[in-house]
């Protein structure tokens, strides 16, 4: 098993720009969410999906879309980039949303 | 929606001594708290949970223990090692409304050798 993969490690962006962070996981679980990480500021939830075909915003789901097609994958697209999606991004899955949740590695955005 | 307070910001210890971390939780209907440890540059990674319907949990020189009444939760560290440097981070989840984790600002722990 893979695990949590996501894919880019490390972006560099400019304003307006779009594009999408990917994040797969090959154990079957039903629920998936979207992070980002700031300095200080902990974890704070941009969307999830408790399974295919469903999606629903989390704490900062301004300036992001997601949708959920697969079990598998759960892309996270930014629209028009701005400097303050400058982050850490966290992909996480879980069997459901009361079992342990498994990150993957992250992706480092930088919008200029 | 769930507030989680998370204290201290940081926290610093001599080899061997025990940490406490403490949180606090708004949601009365939260019912699964997990607390995660992140390295710096690596992602969080579970290292002990509770349910609500238990008081306490350990395992080796980690120990949970979860106030329902107060709705707060605390990681107990013994027996530190320099290892144990990271930021924690605790979480909560309610069992209704918004099915997914709500985290703490994380504790930034320093183990002095």
């Amino acid at each position: 098993n893979a695990g949590v993969t996501q894919t880019p490690k490390f972006q560099v962006l400019k304003t307006g720009q779009s594009m999408t962070l990917q994040c797969a996981q090959d154990m079957n679980h039903e629920y998936m969410s979207w992070y980002r990480q700031d300095p200080g500021m902990g974890l704070r939830l941009i969307h999830y999906s408790v399974g295919a075909g469903i999606t629903d915003q989390g704490e900062v789901p301004n300036g992001y879309n997601v949708s959920r097609s697969t079990t598998e994958d759960f892309p996270l697209r930014l629209l028009s980039a701005a400097p303050s999606q400058t982050s850490v991004y966290f992909c996480a899955s879980g069997q459901g949303g009361t079992t342990v949740q498994y990150f993957g590695p992250g992706t480092r955005l930088t919008v200029t | 929606g769930e507030n989680v307070e998370q204290h201290p910001s940081t926290l610093s210890v001599q080899e061997g001594d025990s940490a406490v971390i403490k949180c606090t939780y708004s949601d009365s209907a939260s019912n699964y708290f997990p607390w995660y440890k992140q390295e710096l540059g690596k992602r969080p990674q579970l290292i002990i949970d509770i349910r609500s319907n238990v008081g306490e949990k350990k395992d080796q020189r980690i120990a949970v223990t979860l106030n329902k009444t107060a709705k707060h939760f605390s990681l107990h560290i013994t027996e530190t090692q320099p290892e144990d440097s990271a930021v924690y981070f605790c979480a909560a989840l309610a069992a209704t409304g918004r099915r997914a984790l709500t985290f703490g600002s994380g504790t930034r722990l320093q183990v002095q050798p």
